[in-house]
């Protein structure tokens, strides 16, 4: 039984390009949610999803940064135009639909921008 | 809103020594109130919570944790620390209304043999 999928785990990119980042939750889980982890910081809550629908995203910058959890596949958080500000291990987690706060977090990925 | 503290950045134990890691929360109603560690490169893997009842908790690896309304904290506790437990411990509230956990910003331990 896998645990939360994230690849990958090390993602460089250059200033201006775009990150993909993508989490399969655990079989039977339908909700997902990314945290980012800034160097030396605890984690900060980004956003929660179901599939097809974003639930709560109060904690994404307004600009250059995405999430969807599509009806197939994976929930891919999506970062346009990287800034070196980016750099953070994002951490996706997932939950079945009763969770009471009881997530499985992925290894997250290490995003570094050059 | 919701926040959390731990007042320390960085604690060292011998290997065998006791360990209490604080925790300070503020939340207007009871809170639901967890502990996670991540070792160097991983995620995080859950210790214990608290939601209610029981005051005094037990979670995994002979970890506890005591929830005092009066002092608004929710300190980690293990009576021997072992050389494995050194990583980055983090304390965090969950909000009560969606899932979503406010975390503290870590408090990492070393342990000296």
């Amino acid at each position: 039984n896998a645990g939360v999928m994230q690849n990958p785990r090390h993602l460089v990119r250059r200033r201006g390009q775009e990150a993909r980042l993508r989490c399969s939750p655990m079989k039977g889980h339908s909700h997902v949610y990314w945290y980012r982890q800034l160097p030396e910081e605890g984690l900060k809550f980004m956003v929660y999803l179901q599939k097809e629908n974003i639930i709560d995203e109060s904690g994404m910058p307004k600009e250059r940064f995405s999430a969807e959890f599509p009806k197939e596949g994976p929930s891919i958080l999506r970062i346009q135009q990287v800034v070196r500000g980016d750099s953070a291990a994002y951490f996706c987690a997932s939950s079945p639909e009763t969770a009471n706060y009881g997530y499985t977090f992925g290894s997250g990925t290490r995003l570094t921008v050059v | 809103a919701q926040s959390v503290t731990q007042p320390d950045i960085h604690i060292t134990v011998s290997e065998g020594a006791s360990l209490e890691l604080r925790c300070n929360y503020s939340y207007g109603a009871t809170p639901y109130l967890f502990w996670y560690v991540q070792s160097p490169g991983q995620g995080l893997q859950l210790l214990l919570k608290y939601f209610s009842g029981d005051t005094l908790v037990q979670g995994i690896k002979g970890f506890e944790a005591e929830f005092k309304r009066s002092q608004s904290s929710f300190n980690l506790r293990k009576p021997s620390v072992h050389w494995s437990d050194a990583a980055e411990y983090f304390c965090a509230v969950g909000d009560g209304n969606t899932d979503k956990l406010i975390f503290g910003t870590g408090t990492r331990l070393q342990v000296f043999p």
